[in-house]
């Protein structure tokens, strides 16, 4: 069964960088079948689409964070990155990583990450 | 980016009885090669992540109950619930996959009335 576990830091300063990754288990990263993402949620508000990654290193990123996005994936431990530079208050959100295929979405339970000094 | 539009916004409907959410989409998430809409619904309840409900427009993932089905094609989709339990109270968003940036409705808040 598919799980998808996200870590990092909980609290990121205005200005650094927020740093998340997304361990899988259940599934290889290396499958062709899949894109890798993630997904935000600003407490109490809608869904924003960040970005995804294929193994084969191909990556789509939201023109409205791509300056500041990269999402990067390590084979070698079935697992990916985010890292967002630059961050604000407005980057406050529950961060979700998920499998993206042809048969819609799985995600993982979310992780969230306040940016305050 | 292709933008999704819900209605309404929240809705309260009777234990037993039908609910309906429509999303609509900017413009045409229909593959036409090979017939297939790229949305999906989800149901979101407070804490926990999106659950996957329905894919490919009318698809129901394996475990959903069959109360639940999803319709449409090409820019107008339907998510009804027939015969409302009180475990659906939830939000409902609908998902377009079929470009990116991925795009999600606002969300639909379902109360029991």
């Amino acid at each position: 069964q598919l799980q998808l576990q996200e870590s990092g830091p909980g609290l990121v300063n205005p200005s650094e960088t927020l740093s998340l990754t997304c361990g899988v288990s259940g599934d290889s990263i290396s499958s062709s079948s899949y894109y890798w993402g993630w997904i935000r949620q600003p407490p109490g508000k809608g869904l924003e689409w960040i970005g995804i990654i294929h193994y084969s290193g191909s990556t789509y990123y939201n023109p409205s964070l791509k300056s500041r996005v990269t999402i990067s994936v390590d084979t070698s431990k079935n697992q990916f990155s985010l890292r967002l530079t630059s961050v604000t208050a407005a980057d406050t959100a529950v961060y979700f990583c998920a499998r993206q295929g042809d048969r819609g979405t799985y995600w993982g339970q979310g992780t969230l990450v306040t940016v305050s000094s | 980016d292709i933008v999704m539009t819900q209605s309404p916004d929240s809705l309260a409907v009777s234990l037993g009885e039908r609910a309906t959410i429509n999303c609509k989409s900017s413009q045409s998430v229909l593959y036409s090669s090979i017939n297939k809409n790229y949305l999906a619904w989800y149901q979101q309840k407070p804490g926990q992540p999106p659950k996957l409900l329905i894919y490919w427009a009318s698809t129901r993932e394996s475990g959903v109950p069959d109360r639940f089905s999803g319709s449409g094609s090409g820019t107008d989709f339907t998510l009804t619930i027939t015969s409302l339990q009180a475990e659906d109270v939830a939000l409902y968003y609908c998902h377009q996959y079929y470009t990116n940036p991925h795009t999600f409705g606002q969300g639909t808040k379902l109360e029991i009335k």
